[in-house]
């Protein structure tokens, strides 16, 4: 498709499971972000990959969150030993090479919700 | 200090109205401005870019005032199909490379 595909568009799981989120970002597009965003609050700012490298993970909360990419193309994000208050929406945003300017195409994320 | 903030409204106005949001940054060194447009339950959408000029696309209007370090948007002859929170992005330098810092949003309703 043309846009940023994020699966799976809904995942329910039990307090201490981990959960694997998954994005495949616009071709072409070297830049990936992602984002929390819980219930009525802004987009939280988790990590952000150039390539496959990852210069900036300061917004990932704990050590059981972490996220890795591949072929500069798909990325996952995983959350270990999942706690109640990580029900959110995950959302993943693509763009052209990083940097000032370039517009943030997002997915249309993916809800989990923590039992 | 947030790096972003605004005013989280509600704004409700009727059809017809004029209505501005202010955002106020805090990183000096902060290169680009954004407005995005978030509907219920719905993914981040640009609306437009803010440039140092000030910018106009159609009924909105964005302007940037880099002294002050805020960013507003002015949507005139508000349509019901406005209604949705207003998100002020900053693309901001830090360790060598950019984020983009989302404010927590404005919401606006616009009433029939």
């Amino acid at each position: 498709g043309a846009g940023v595909s994020q699966s799976p568009s809904n995942k329910v799981t039990e307090k201490g499971k981990d959960v694997e989120l998954r994005c495949d970002p616009i071709s072409g597009h070297t830049a990936l972000y992602w984002y929390r965003q819980r219930l009525g609050q802004g987009l939280e700012f988790l990590i952000y990959f150039q390539g496959n490298s990852a210069p900036d993970k300061s917004g990932l909360p704990s050590d059981r969150f972490s996220a890795e990419r591949t072929g500069e193309s798909v990325s996952t994000l995983t959350i270990q030993r999942t706690q109640q208050e990580d029900s959110a929406v995950y959302l993943c945003a693509s763009s052209l090479p990083g940097g000032a300017g370039g517009e943030l195409f997002f997915g249309e994320g993916s809800r989990l919700t923590v039992l | 200090r947030k790096e972003v903030e605004q005013d989280p409204g509600p704004f409700n106005v009727p059809e017809g109205a004029t209505v501005a949001f202010n955002c106020t940054y805090s990183n000096s060194a902060s290169q680009s401005f954004f407005w995005y447009r978030q509907d219920c339950r719905k993914e981040p959408k640009l609306l437009m870019s803010v440039y140092s000029s000030g910018n106009e696309d159609g009924r909105f209007t964005a302007q940037l005032n880099r002294a002050s370090q805020y960013i507003s948007l002015l949507i005139r002859d508000s349509k019901l199909s406005d209604s949705a929170t207003y998100l002020c992005v900053v693309n901001t330098p830090t360790s060598g490379t950019y984020k983009y810092i989302f404010g927590t949003g404005t919401r606006l309703k616009v009433l029939a």
